[in-house]
């Protein structure tokens, strides 16, 4: 079954609207998560860190005032896309390797939302 | 900057086939390599990891890792439709950080 949760699967909303999603550990403690983005027919692209208890930390040409990352607690964390334009249209992902303070952990995915302005 | 190259495709083979698929990267401090499927519209699903130089099998298939060659593959045995996907290469950098190739897509044909 999935550990990792993601909310909502699909968002349509109009231009300059403030977006938000959710990632969720189902059953472990995530101290760090990580968000991507994804262009059609493109891989996915790394955009932030998420570290409970701390600041994001963000991928060189990722706008940190645009996508707010807040990892409220173990098990959540949230990506806004503040006043979301056509151009951030895309499949945003989130991850968490089950044990953040271990390397050589997988990643479990969410299972993504697609969001599209209009 | 952290590279992970793979051919895009599509790899077309026949249903029963090896289906053979071929990643680089760029980092020579990688020390974990993984194979993602991902469908059309769904987020990626792991296949298989490997650490250590040589094969590592897991069913119909096998991981093979080279690291003084900066390769890494992955062999699908006894093709079925169902395979058809995109299959994403990634290696872990520093900070359980991810970096994924621009993936290959595989259609298996019945």
């Amino acid at each position: 079954g999935a550990v990792v949760s993601q909310h909502p699967s699909w968002v349509i909303c109009k231009s300059g609207t403030s977006v938000k999603i959710e990632c969720r550990s189902l059953d472990f403690q995530a101290t760090t998560m990580f968000w991507y983005r994804q262009f059609p027919k493109q891989s996915l692209m790394l955009m932030a860190t998420s570290n409970e208890g701390s600041k994001a930390t963000y991928e060189q040409g990722v706008e940190k005032d645009k996508f707010l990352i807040n990892h409220a607690s173990l098990t959540l964390s949230t990506l806004t896309v503040t006043s979301a334009h056509p151009e951030d249209s895309s499949f945003y992902i989130c991850s968490a390797p089950r044990d953040g303070r271990l390397r050589n952990q997988p990643q479990h995915f969410g299972d993504g939302t697609r969001l599209s302005i209009l | 900057q952290k590279e992970v190259e793979q051919n895009s495709g599509p790899l077309s083979v026949p249903e029963g086939a090896i289906a053979s698929l071929n990643c680089t990267y760029s980092d020579r401090g990688s020390q974990s390599f993984f194979w993602y499927r991902q469908y059309s519209g769904k987020s990626p699903e792991l296949i298989m990891f490997i650490y250590s130089n040589g094969d590592k099998e897991d069913g119909r298939f096998t991981a093979q890792l080279n690291k003084a060659s900066q390769y890494v593959s992955l062999l699908i045995r006894d093709s079925q439709p169902s395979d058809s996907a995109t299959y994403l290469c990634a290696f872990q950098g520093d900070f359980n950080k991810f970096y994924f190739g621009s993936g290959t897509k595989l259609n298996v044909k019945p």
